[in-house]
């Protein structure tokens, strides 16, 4: 069984440019959520996609959106980077119905904006 | 909206002892899921824990144990027979059973083992 992997493990962009990150959920899963984690902090939740409709979102912007495909992968995308989206991006997949809250996390992509 | 809380930034502790890190939380639901997450340096969460708020018996996992008091919102968790693997930084996490995958965490409390 493939766990959670994600793409790129590292990310240099600059302020104002566009990034997409990608994750690939484990078998089975069905359900995508994205955490931004910022250095020395807990993951904050940025939105959830559920059968390629998003799910529910947190405090973000809408310049992050996301997508989710038909093989439950997803990407998430940010526009017109800013300072403070330097930040590890974590992916997490879920298993279909409600068993117990499972997440099963990615090792995340680190993104630096300068 | 949901809270949670970890009090504790560092601690550290010595092999094969015993500590306990802190947790609360703070919601008006009443059907929710407790976590605690292992992130070690390699930065890959790792679930550690799992309670589920309906449930009074205390979850334990091997050397893993919670005291989940519902009345207080606190939950913390207790490992004993400390290993240096066991160093990493530990998140509480707290989820409504109606929002699977959505997750409010607390600012970790980063745990090292000293030999």
């Amino acid at each position: 069984e493939t766990g959670v992997t994600q793409s790129p493990t590292h990310l240099i962009k600059t302020r104002g440019q566009q990034v997409t990150l990608r994750c690939s959920s484990q078998s089975g899963h069905n359900t995508v959520s994205w955490y931004q984690q910022a250095l020395g902090q807990g993951p904050q939740f940025i939105f959830q996609y559920y059968r390629e409709e998003e799910n529910g979102r947190g405090n973000f912007p809408p310049r992050f959106s996301g997508l989710q495909f038909p093989n439950y992968s997803s990407e998430l995308n940010v526009n017109a980077l800013e300072l403070d989206d330097s930040a590890l991006y974590l992916c997490a997949s879920s298993p279909a119905g409600d068993r117990g809250g499972e997440q099963y996390f990615g090792p995340g992509t680190r993104l630096t904006v300068t | 909206a949901q809270t949670v809380t970890q009090s504790q930034p560092e601690m550290s502790v010595q092999e094969a002892e015993t500590v306990t890190l802190s947790c609360t939380y703070d919601t008006s639901e009443n059907n929710y899921y407790l976590f605690w997450y292992k992130q070690p340096p390699s930065r890959q969460m790792i679930l550690v824990i799992r309670q589920e708020a309906y449930k009074q018996q205390n979850a334990t996992e091997n050397r893993f144990s919670v005291n989940f008091q519902k009345a207080a919102k606190s939950f913390s968790l207790k490992i004993s027979d400390s290993q240096l693997g066991d160093t990493a930084m530990y998140f509480c996490a707290f989820m409504v059973n109606t929002n699977a995958g959505k997750s409010t965490f607390g600012d970790g409390t980063t745990l090292t083992v000293k030999p």
